[in-house]
């Protein structure tokens, strides 16, 4: 899987946009794009994933770039119950990889009232 | 439709004993994925697991460590002569067949392990 860069730590105003960005300059053309969040002491929850178009769920938007590089996850209105780890992974489709996933050092993002 | 429920969800051990950590993957999924998160450390992949099958235990350290999903009952992680180092919160995941969605996996709560 490739390799994903992500900022150790942002801060966002609660009710504003949290934008999180993830580089994953080496991705390949069969590879996806994930975002989990681990909030303290719990399991990592799903956020949402892509391929090359964006993509918007109840929870947020995945913004990914045209050249697949780069990607970022959009909180669109941050509450305090948003403070997490967020974690960006890149993954293949199928095969033996299926459900193996490489959680990074994440974005600790921590919400401000 | 309950999640994925993994227990005990705190269990102490004196070193040299053993551990059994147990998950109920979400209704209808058969497979399972345990992943082991170290103090400060990021989640890693230990085993995936389908109905009575081991598919990639690649992230299992060699020695002390066995999983198993049988036909019934819940997926089993064990750990024989618990050493401090094994101090861990290990977290089970499931997801449905087919490969669809490759990546979307429903974990636990976790399972806390102490090694005294």
């Amino acid at each position: 899987d490739a390799k994903t860069t992500q900022p150790t730590s942002m801060d966002c105003a609660e009710g504003r946009a949290a934008n999180l960005p993830c580089n994953h300059s080496t991705i390949s053309g069969n590879e996806y794009v994930y975002w989990y969040r681990q909030i303290h002491s719990q399991g990592p929850q799903y956020i949402i994933h892509g391929l090359k178009n964006n993509e918007t769920n109840e929870m947020a938007s995945l913004i990914i770039t045209e050249d697949r590089k780069s990607s970022t996850l959009i909180l669109p209105h941050a509450t305090l119950r948003d403070t997490a780890v967020y974690y960006c992974i890149v993954t293949n489709a199928g095969g033996t990889s299926y459900g193996k996933l490489t959680f990074g050092q994440g974005t600790i993002l921590t919400v401000h009232p | 439709n309950a999640g994925v429920m993994q227990n005990p969800r705190h269990l102490v051990r004196r070193r040299g004993q053993e551990a059994r950590l147990r998950c109920s993957p979400m209704k209808g999924h058969s497979h399972v994925y345990w992943y082991r998160q170290l103090p400060e450390e990021g989640l890693k992949f230990m085993v995936y697991l389908q109905k009575e099958n081991i598919i990639d235990e690649s992230g299992m350290p060699k020695e002390r460590f066995s999983a198993e999903f049988p036909k019934e009952g819940p997926s089993i992680l064990r750990i024989q002569q618990v050493v401090r180092g094994d101090s861990a919160a290990y977290f089970c995941a499931s997801s449905p067949p087919g490969l669809s969605n490759t990546g979307e996996l429903f974990f636990g709560e976790g399972s806390r392990l102490t090694v005294l």
